[in-house]
């Protein structure tokens, strides 16, 4: 089945350093969804990208998805405490079912 | 709009214990689905549902029984409760399966001794 890893677990900066996660997918990916959850929180969706090659921003937030659409990354320009949170990417199978990344942890050191 | 709403917030069952899992929402989302959360797993696919009355398996789904009677309402039903469902359960909804952001609600956290 589709299997969706994402690299780093865990990733530690400083206050006003980037961040970036990274994303990948055994399979192409027809759309890929990004989700934040904070601390003892429920994932927040942020943003889905459809197309090959596509770059969206939000803020300091940039996403992008791969040509191949297998995979996706998330990079946070001069991070903030706000950020703190678990960052995970999701996409869907052939069917109807939506596979969550593992996560990257974010923790922001003031 | 209340959005997804989970009950109860927490729960401790014993082993062999069963229970039931509430979720409703009031959005008219035909998609909803049931994740559990575990530390370093991310979130697995339990059980999902594209409509009333059509329900179906994700990668997780032993243990665990769902039925979607009306659109609003997704109930999981745990059987017979081991210590290895001990877990935060999340329950999402979304207007269609993969093509929209999903809305998930506040969570379930059930521990099994």
């Amino acid at each position: 089945g589709q299997q969706v890893m994402q690299i780093p677990q865990y990733q530690h900066v400083q206050e006003g350093e980037d961040f970036t996660t990274y994303c990948n997918s055994s399979t192409t990916l027809s759309n890929i969804q990004w989700y934040k959850q904070r601390p003892g929180g429920h994932p927040v969706f942020l943003i889905q990208l459809v197309k090959s090659g596509e770059v969206k921003k939000q803020k300091r937030l940039t996403f992008q998805f791969g040509e191949a659409k297998k995979n996706s990354s998330l990079h946070i320009t001069a991070t903030q405490t706000t950020d703190v949170g678990t960052y995970f990417c999701a996409g869907p199978n052939t069917g109807n079912q939506f596979y969550f990344g593992t996560g990257t942890s974010l923790t922001v050191i003031p | 709009n209340a959005g997804v709403t989970q009950t109860p917030k927490f729960q401790v069952l014993k082993t062999g214990q069963s229970m039931t899992l509430q979720c409703a929402q009031d959005m008219n989302h035909e998609y909803m689905s049931w994740y559990r959360q575990d530390p370093g797993m991310g979130l697995r696919l339990i059980h999902y549902s594209v409509g009333a009355g059509i329900t179906d398996q994700g990668e997780v789904p032993n243990g665990y029984n769902v039925s979607r009677s009306t659109t609003e309402d997704f109930p999981l039903r745990l059987l017979s409760a081991a210590p290895s469902q001990t877990s935060v359960y999340f329950c999402a909804s979304s207007y269609s399966a993969g093509r929209y952001g999903y809305t998930f609600g506040s969570g379930t956290r059930l521990t099994v001794v």
